[in-house]
């Protein structure tokens, strides 16, 4: 079974600031790791993934996550947010091993960007 | 670019009443997933659906839930008599591998009242 761990509930942060938004993983199997982000009133959109290969991934608008095997770990960082960068954002992990295929998200945390 | 759609955005019906939830995944992808988040809480995996069967569900689908793909492009979700924790934000997700991306559709509301 996997389960999904994003420790901050709220990220409060200012325009053009540094942000990461952490997410840890449990799992006894290897994994797919996800980000997506919902706006609000809108659905889930895939802002980044990890497959396999490089761990640094690099997603839609100027996010990147790095996937640390060790630490179990998979943060989501933009090295300067905007005002439209306001939305909460979930990550989720995937059995690679084939089984189940579904995605088993974290609470999600919600990034309010302030001016 | 291809997307997922689900109708309708927002339902209201009565407990004890059946309501189908309605999904048209990308054309070409083969898996087919219902979530469902209630309100404040996470996204939950309710029920996987590959060849005409379902392939994985968790133990929230119970016998008050069933997934149909009654023609080339529906893919609906029943819920036979509706109870008040059944109010949730449900999605429909689709993709073209099994463990692969998962496209997410908008959502429906639905309100148990």
């Amino acid at each position: 079974a996997q389960s999904v761990t994003q420790l901050d509930s709220q990220v409060p942060v200012f325009e053009e600031a540094p942000v990461e938004l952490r997410c840890n993983y449990s799992s006894s199997v290897s994994v797919y790791l996800f980000w997506y982000v919902q706006y609000p009133n809108q659905g889930l959109q895939l802002l980044l993934k990890y497959l396999s290969g490089s761990t640094l991934v690099k997603g839609i608008n100027g996010f990147e996550a790095e996937f640390n095997k060790s630490q179990t770990s998979f943060h989501l960082r933009k090295p300067s947010v905007h005002i439209s960068d306001t939305a909460e954002y979930f990550c989720a992990v995937s059995s690679s091993q084939g089984g189940s295929e579904k995605l088993v998200f974290g609470k999600g945390t919600k990034l309010t960007v302030n001016p | 670019e291809p997307e997922v759609t689900q109708t309708p955005s927002h339902q209201v019906t009565q407990m004890g009443q059946e309501v189908i939830l309605r999904c048209v995944p990308i054309s070409n992808h083969l898996y087919f997933y219902w979530y469902r988040q209630i309100l404040g809480q996470k996204v939950e995996f309710l029920v996987s659906f590959y060849n005409n069967e379902i392939s994985e569900k968790s133990e929230i689908f119970d016998d008050q839930f069933s997934v149909e793909r009654p023609d080339g492009s529906n893919f609906t979700l029943k819920i036979r008599s509706t109870k008040l924790e059944d109010s949730a934000m449900y999605f429909c997700a689709s993709s073209t591998d099994r463990g692969g991306e998962q496209y997410f559709g908008p959502g429906t509301r639905l309100t148990v009242t």
